[in-house]
């Protein structure tokens, strides 16, 4: 099993570029999270989907749009990065309210 | 609403010293803890977790123990080694809450 796994590794954007983070889960698990994780800060959640065809916003959604594609895949799109976005996304996955969170690698984003 | 405080890092320490890494938290209601730990260029694993008043959690030789008369749930370690070198967090999630809520986090370093 891959576990939770994350495309790209890591991108440079101009300020004013869109872009897409991939994000799939190969463990069947119902609910998928974006966090963000900046210095300092530990890790914020931006947008969450706790089953297949919902998706609700989390602390810090501004800026940024999900797609719930399938149960497997949760995607983070960025429409006009901005330099504030520069941070490591994360990717998760749990089965239920009470299971373990599962993280993928992440993705370090710099906007320019 | 609910809060994670961990001690300001960094943490250098020598190989086999006593670890502690301090967390309390502030919630609503009766939340589990736990301990996620991100190793360099990695993603966050589950260190441990505990789910009520009282409760040990344990794994690879850490233990946190839930004390909410203190709201706390301090990290610990007999005897560290380079291996440990990692950043720690503390993190809650409430009943039927679909968020963990992350503390800043605490980079360790051990020197041989």
């Amino acid at each position: 099993n891959a576990g939770v796994t994350q495309t790209p590794k890591f991108q440079v954007l101009k300020t004013g570029q869109s872009m897409t983070l991939q994000c799939a889960q190969d463990m069947n698990h119902n609910s998928m999270y974006w966090y963000r994780q900046d210095p300092g800060m530990g890790l914020r959640l931006i947008y969450y989907s706790a089953s297949e065809g919902t998706t609700d916003k989390g602390e810090v959604p501004n800026g940024y749009n999900v797609s719930r594609l399938n149960k497997r895949e949760f995607s983070l799109r960025l429409e006009s990065a901005a330099p504030s976005q520069t941070s490591v996304y994360f990717c998760a996955s749990r089965e239920g309210l009470a299971g373990e969170q599962f993280f993928g690698p992440g993705t370090r984003l710099t906007v320019l | 609403g609910d809060s994670v405080t961990q001690m300001e890092g960094p943490v250098t320490l020598s190989e086999e010293a006593f670890l502690t890494i301090n967390c309390t938290y502030t919630a609503t209601g009766y939340p589990s803890l736990f301990w996620y730990v991100q190793y360099p260029g990695e993603g966050l694993q589950l260190l441990l977790k505990a789910t009520k008043a009282d409760d040990k959690g344990s794994n690879k030789g850490f233990e946190a123990t839930y004390r909410k008369e203190t709201t706390s749930f301090h990290l610990e370690k007999g005897s560290v080694q380079v291996s440990d070198s990692a950043v720690y967090f503390c993190a809650l999630k409430n009943q039927g809450a679909q968020k963990l809520v992350f503390g800043q986090g605490t980079r360790l370093t051990i020197n041989p």
